[in-house]
């Protein structure tokens, strides 16, 4: 079962909007809507940002938004922030109770 | 509030056996799965199984299965992740999680590094 794919890669400028694509299968992305996005800074455990593919937890601010379309996921920065720099990572459920990620994206903030 | 916090960081031999562990507090440790996954240094986040803490019914990822052993005691509302024999390859931060109904990660332990080094 091969990692959900990611970019390796996105950037942008303070204020601006980024997008991350999360690219998987109708067995899994596409299949379900249980996409979720976790943010990991260097050196911590990972946090939760969306879930469902379009939910917030409690706490998340507003800037961060989540969408699928067929079989990609995609999470949205907007009025990115110095913080918001770190690793991002897609998990979709697979069926049979089987989960999986993506492959994880570092967002540099320029 | 929710925590989970695990044990300690881990230096093993190559074929030597290890528990880590989770504990869950601040909530019914019942009422939750409790998940498992690697990252590996430098690299991405894998999922590795899921318990039930209820009656202990366990689902491993196909990349784990047979490799680690998932177990919990709700008594103590404590989930386990157990090596028989470890490897060099098993070098890796672990990471237990608390999963929602629909499977998201809503609160992480701290993290467990293992480190398997002759």
């Amino acid at each position: 079962q091969s990692a959900l794919t990611q970019p390796r890669s996105v950037s942008g400028s303070p204020g601006q909007s980024v997008t991350i694509s999360c690219t998987g299968t109708s067995s899994d992305v596409g299949g379900y809507n249980f996409v979720s996005w976790y943010q990991q800074h260097p050196g911590k455990a990972p946090e939760l940002m969306i879930y469902d593919v379009t939910k917030r937890p409690s706490g998340v601010p507003d800037r961060f938004s989540g969408s699928k379309s067929g079989n990609t996921a995609s999470l949205t920065i907007s009025g990115l922030q110095a913080d918001d720099e770190a690793d991002y990572y897609c998990c979709s459920y697979a069926g049979s109770y089987n989960l999986i990620f993506g492959g994880g994206t570092k967002l540099t903030v320029l | 509030e929710v925590q989970l916090v695990q044990s300690g960081a881990e230096v093993k031999k190559p074929g030597e056996s290890l528990r880590i562990s989770c504990k869950g507090s601040g909530y019914s440790f019942t009422n939750y799965w409790i998940s498992w996954m690697r990252q590996m240094p430098g690299k991405g986040l894998e999922w590795m199984g899921r318990i039930d803490p209820t009656d202990s019914y366990t689902y491993y990822s196909p990349s784990f299965q047979g490799h680690v052993s998932i177990s919990a005691d709700k008594s103590i509302n404590t989930a386990y992740l157990q090596w028989s024999s470890l490897k060099a390859s098993d070098t890796a931060m672990y990471y237990c999680a608390r999963l929602r109904a629909t499977f998201p990660a809503d609160y992480w332990g701290q993290g467990t590094l293992v480190t398997v080094s002759s």
